[in-house]
């Protein structure tokens, strides 16, 4: 089981709401990234970071945003939830040093519902 | 355009029955190709990553097969159980950059039947 974290892992909330996704790793990997999953989809990359206040968007284009102060943690937050925003959200870690692949590990994941 | 093509979208098989799911990729310039198992509900958990010179490789009851000639890999299940019911998902990383970039297939969704 990897030792990475996610909360809350589910939530349902109104639209207009302010909210942030939590995401904590203990493995002291460099790398971490959100992805947004739809059902029976793949998975899509939204943001991803290389280390402390290191932020990149990904491939899907998203309202989010995320920061990275602190090594083992990269939370994401939408300012202003729309129903669209309804989706699974995973986060992830890999290392970053040495010869690849890099092994990424996924967290439980946050449920995201937005009525 | 690169991309990962799993099949069949979806599968049910017999506790104990063997199966065999496939992925076919376009991506370019390949490194590695990883299998997830994701539970419903749950985040990806990785079984195998094989590189370009790998053509074979095992985690217990799953075994993991590479051609990068014909972009193509399968993964077979041995004696299934009932937790083998989950989603596979096919996963290929390329070279174009320092990182790799991962390209996801949908998954396949294998149900076990007691």
């Amino acid at each position: 089981e990897a030792d990475i974290y996610q909360t809350p892992r589910y939530l349902v909330i109104g639209t207009g709401k302010k909210i942030t996704l939590e995401c904590s790793q203990t493995m002291g990997h460099d790398k971490m990234y959100w992805y947004q999953q739809d059902p029976g989809m793949e998975l899509h990359l939204i943001h991803y970071s290389y280390g402390v206040n290191s932020t990149e968007k990904g491939d899907l284009s998203s309202e989010s945003t995320v920061s990275r102060i602190r090594t083992e943690h990269f939370p994401l937050t939408l300012e202003s939830a729309r129903p669209s925003h309804t989706s699974q959200y995973l986060c992830a870690s890999s290392e970053y040093r040495g010869l690849p692949p890099y092994e990424q590990y996924f967290g439980p994941g946050t449920r995201l519902t937005v009525t | 355009k690169n991309q990962v093509e799993q099949s069949p979208q979806s599968l049910i098989i017999l506790e104990g029955k063997n199966c065999t799911l496939q992925c076919n990729y376009t991506v370019s310039p390949f490194s590695n190709l990883r299998w997830y198992k994701q539970d419903t509900g749950r985040g990806p958990v990785s079984l195998t990553i094989m590189t370009f010179s790998e053509n074979t490789k095992s985690n217990g009851r799953y075994t993991a097969t590479l051609d990068a000639d014909t972009k193509q890999s399968s993964l077979h299940i041995t004696a299934s159980q009932l937790s083998d019911s989950a989603s596979y998902i096919c996963v290929v990383s390329d070279r174009g950059s320092t990182l790799g970039r991962l390209y996801f297939g949908r998954g396949t969704q294998l149900t076990v039947w007691p």
